[in-house]
Order: C-alpha cells, then structure tokens, then sequence
C-alpha cells in the first residue's frame, strides 16, 4: 500500500485566500484524522471522521475551517478565509477502528502539508 | 479528557548512550500507548506500542515500559545512534468507539556521532 496520500506537500498563499487540502486515506481504513502541527500548540486534533461521517469537529479553530469526506477514499480541509496565523503543518492520519474494547487502532499519518500564509 | 504529559522536551546523547523518555497520563481508563518518531519532513511513525495487560515491551534497541498504577509509560532507547535522532511523541487513548489518542509534546532526541 502507498500509505496515507497528502496532496499538496507545499502550499504558500496570500491573506483572504482559499485554501483546500487534500488527503487519500489507505484503502480499507474507516477512520481517517485532520491535525494541525505548530510548534506552539503541537499536534492538535482538528477533526475526525468515521465510516465517512464527522464524529468530533470539536478542535476545528473557528468557522473559515471546514473539512469533508464525500467516500471512503477522499477527504479534504478547506480554510476559507486563510489568515498568517493558519500557518501549519497539516496532517491526516487514518486507522482501522474496529470498535472492540482491545482495538488499537493504529494510526498511519501522511507526509503532511506545510502551509504558509503570508 | 485525557492528559498527556512528556518530559524531557529536548534530549542529547551520545552515540551508543541510551535514551529514556517518559510520559504520564491522567485518565486510569487509557489502556493503549504508542509511541510516534518523526523525521524532519515526515508525518509521524508508529515505532512501538504497549496495551495496559503487559507491563514491558521490546524490539530490538527499543523498549517500552508501562506502570499502570503510577499512570505513567517510558520509551527506552538503547544503543543510540545518529539515525534515532528525530522528535518522539508518546500518547494515551481510552477505549471504546473510534481510538482518539492524546499525544504528548513531543520529544527532540539528538544523537552526536
């Protein structure tokens, strides 16, 4: 399997732009994960998704972020507006989560999209 | 929820030294532990994990130590060498529906030839 597939790696964009990120979880997972990585704050989760469908939104920082996963193999996070503090690293990481009281599931994380907004 | 603390935040060692980093978590009902290393540019990599039925783990130079009582688990390198160098991040997760982990902050690991 490739692994998790993130798309763009780079992105440098201007203040008020959109901007979408793109992830292809590995086939047959179920869960798949949005996190932001800065050195201030760390890894945060942002949201996650199961079986298609958002279960926590709760770390999303405010209204310009929304993300969406129309199948199985296709997720995305869009900022719109994008501000200078939005600049990050970008992960998505997805698992296998079976629901059993000893799962573990494990999560694989993608190469990552580092965004800069200037 | 669940809280992850990770000391130290920076660590140096020499080549062949071993290495301990060390995690505590606040909630007793987390019962799995993994341990994440990345490499500058990359996402992070699970290296090892232990579930809270088993007190210690190992793979090679690679060791993990768990201690539900004191709620608190360790990674142990042995053997360091300048590849290890990367940040390492230890996390907790409670079970039950989708496995959400609470990482910690992560831990620069520096290995001089």
């Amino acid at each position: 399997d490739a692994g998790v597939i993130q798309s763009p790696r780079h992105e440098v964009t201007e203040m008020g732009q959109e901007v979408t990120l793109r992830c292809k979880p590995i086939s047959g997972h179920n869960s798949l994960f949005w996190y932001r990585q800065t050195m201030m704050r760390g890894l945060e989760l942002l949201i996650y998704f199961n079986n298609n469908v958002p279960i926590d939104d709760s770390g999303m920082p405010e209204d310009r972020f929304s993300a969406k996963m129309p199948n199985a193999s296709f997720s995305t996070l869009k900022i719109q507006p994008s501000e200078p503090r939005d600049s990050a690293v970008y992960f998505c990481a997805s698992s296998f989560s079976s629901g059993a009281y000893l799962s573990t599931d494990t999560q694989y994380f993608g190469p990552g999209t580092r965004l800069t907004v200037l | 929820g669940e809280n992850v603390e990770q000391h130290p935040s920076t660590l140096s060692v020499q080549e062949g030294d071993s290495a301990v980093i060390k995690c505590t978590y606040s909630d007793s009902a987390s019962n799995y532990f993994p341990w994440y290393k990345q490499e500058l540019g990359k996402g992070p990599q699970l290296i090892i994990d232990i579930r809270s039925n088993v007190g210690e783990k190992k793979d090679q130079r690679i060791a993990v130590t768990l201690n539900k009582t004191a709620k608190h688990f360790s990674l142990h390198i042995t053997e360091t060498q300048p590849e290890d160098s990367a940040v390492y991040f230890c996390a907790a997760s409670i079970p039950g529906g989708s496995y959400i982990p609470t990482f910690g902050r992560g831990t620069s690991l520096i290995v001089h030839p």
